[in-house]
């Protein structure tokens, strides 16, 4: 119940293309969603997040979409870029909790 | 940017000894944690710490593993007796407090058990 399912494990996408992440999750108390984007070496870094209360959330070109009945949320990278080759995490927090959950990655590549 | 600073980037180990990593959250942060990366896997949760006590932890986080905040800005985390499969990337991370969710990660010290 606290798994949050990532897909897929690897994307490629080709620079001006839309990419397309998508998460799943059981646990019904999680109120807060967030993506983050690793580098190699790097900490994750947080991109964008969503509470459940909204369906949608837009900063920039990365777009989070969230559908609370399916339990799915996903992240949407508008314009896809070579510098947006990245690995992508899901993550979900529980209500009254201190940890988040990650799901397992997508390693995004972005070819010119 | 203010960030979250992690001491030593790399560390080499025998198994059976202690090690300590180091953290240095953002100054004004109050909520403190740890999380690890085993190579190629997802994060995964070991420890919150608020107040200057622990306020959750995972199974992962068992009597070998401790952490402290020594001198207000420090935040460490021992393990006591390192095992091969200790090996991986571990992350501090800082979150400003209660009404804001996002953390910030520091970029992590790879430990390696030989």
């Amino acid at each position: 119940q606290q798994q949050v399912k990532q897909s897929p494990q690897s994307l490629i996408v080709q620079k001006g293309g839309i990419s397309i992440i998508n998460c799943a999750y059981e646990n019904t108390a999680f109120d807060y969603f967030p993506w983050y984007q690793q580098f190699p070496g790097k900490g994750p870094a947080l991109l964008i997040a969503i509470r459940p209360d909204v369906s949608e959330k837009k900063e920039g070109r990365f777009t989070i979409s969230f559908n609370k009945s399916a339990k799915q949320f996903s992240l949407h990278i508008m314009d896809s870029q070579p510098g947006d080759s990245a690995t992508y995490f899901c993550a979900a927090r529980g209500a009254g909790s201190y940890q988040l959950t990650f799901g397992k990655g997508t390693k995004l590549s972005v070819i010119p | 940017e203010p960030e979250v600073t992690q001491t030593p980037s790399h560390q080499v180990t025998q198994m059976g000894q202690e090690v300590i990593l180091r953290c240095v959250p953002i100054s004004n942060h109050l909520y403190f944690y740890w999380y690890r990366q085993i190579l190629g896997q997802k994060v995964e949760f070991l420890v919150s710490f608020y107040n200057n006590e622990i306020s959750e932890k995972s199974e992962i986080f068992d009597d070998q593993f401790s952490v402290e905040r020594p001198d207000g800005s420090n935040f460490t985390l021992k393990i006591r007796s390192t095992k091969l499969e200790d090996s991986a990337m571990y992350f501090c991370a800082s979150r400003v407090d209660s009404a804001n969710y996002g953390y910030t990660f520091g970029s992590g010290t790879r430990l390696t058990v030989v």
